[in-house]
């Protein structure tokens, strides 16, 4: 079974950056496509972007000054990391893995991340 | 950039009952438009993609219909069970995500 899990720190600093990583048992990061969502408070979510099989990276423009997602093949991890956060940047994160065609078939459960001073 | 609009944003509907949701884009999104239940502290799943293909294991009481710009996700029988929050997601132009439908039972 295929299965996704986020980890990281609940507490970033305005202007540092936040660093997550996604854990994934079951299946290999170096098929498909793996990537990260995330939902503000309020509930609204936004698609952040994905890296996949090959390591060629796909981002949201809005973020693509700020976002890099990489990942290690060997511990079968995928990495998000979004420079100069602020407080709007604080929302539930989420890895998730793409099916053919687009959908999320497979997500983490998320964590939840502040950014406070 | 698409814009989805789900409505209604709350629902509250009885067991048994027949539940609609539904999803508006800004412009033709041909099939690509999927539902997603999630439950209270649970992670996301995906119950329907490309419009009316039920995914894997899930319940053929939920059925997705619509094209172009208007789809809908119905629950033919409500059961207790399917009290959660569901959203869409477009994926034929990027990735933009509906606002989300709270449901509960009455």
């Amino acid at each position: 079974e295929v299965q996704l899990q986020e980890s990281g720190p609940g507490l970033v600093k305005p202007s540092q950056s936040l660093s997550l990583t996604c854990s994934v048992t079951g299946y290999s990061i170096t098929s498909n496509y793996w990537g990260w969502i995330r939902k503000f408070p309020g509930n609204k979510m936004e698609w952040m972007g994905y890296i996949s099989y090959s390591g060629s990276t796909s981002y949201n423009p809005s973020l693509k000054s700020r976002i890099s997602i990489t990942r290690d093949t060997s511990k079968n991890q995928f990495f998000l990391q979004l420079n100069s956060v602020t407080t709007e940047d604080t929302a539930t994160y989420y890895c998730a893995r793409y099916r053919y065609g687009g959908s999320l078939d497979y997500w983490g459960q998320g964590v939840m991340v502040t950014v406070s001073s | 950039d698409i814009q989805m609009t789900q409505s209604p944003s709350f629902l509250s509907a009885s067991v048994g009952d027949r539940v609609t949701i539904n999803c508006k884009a800004s412009q033709n999104i041909n099939k690509y438009l999927d539902w997603y239940q999630q439950k209270l502290g649970e992670a996301p799943k995906l119950l329907i993609y490309n419009t009316n293909s039920l995914h894997t294991g899930i319940p053929s009481r939920f059925s997705g219909s619509g094209s172009g710009t208007d789809f809908t996700l119905t629950i033919s029988s409500l059961q207790p069970e399917d009290v959660a929050t569901y959203f869409c997601l477009q994926h034929n132009s990027g990735w933009t995500f509906g606002g989300g439908t709270k449901l509960e039972l009455k």
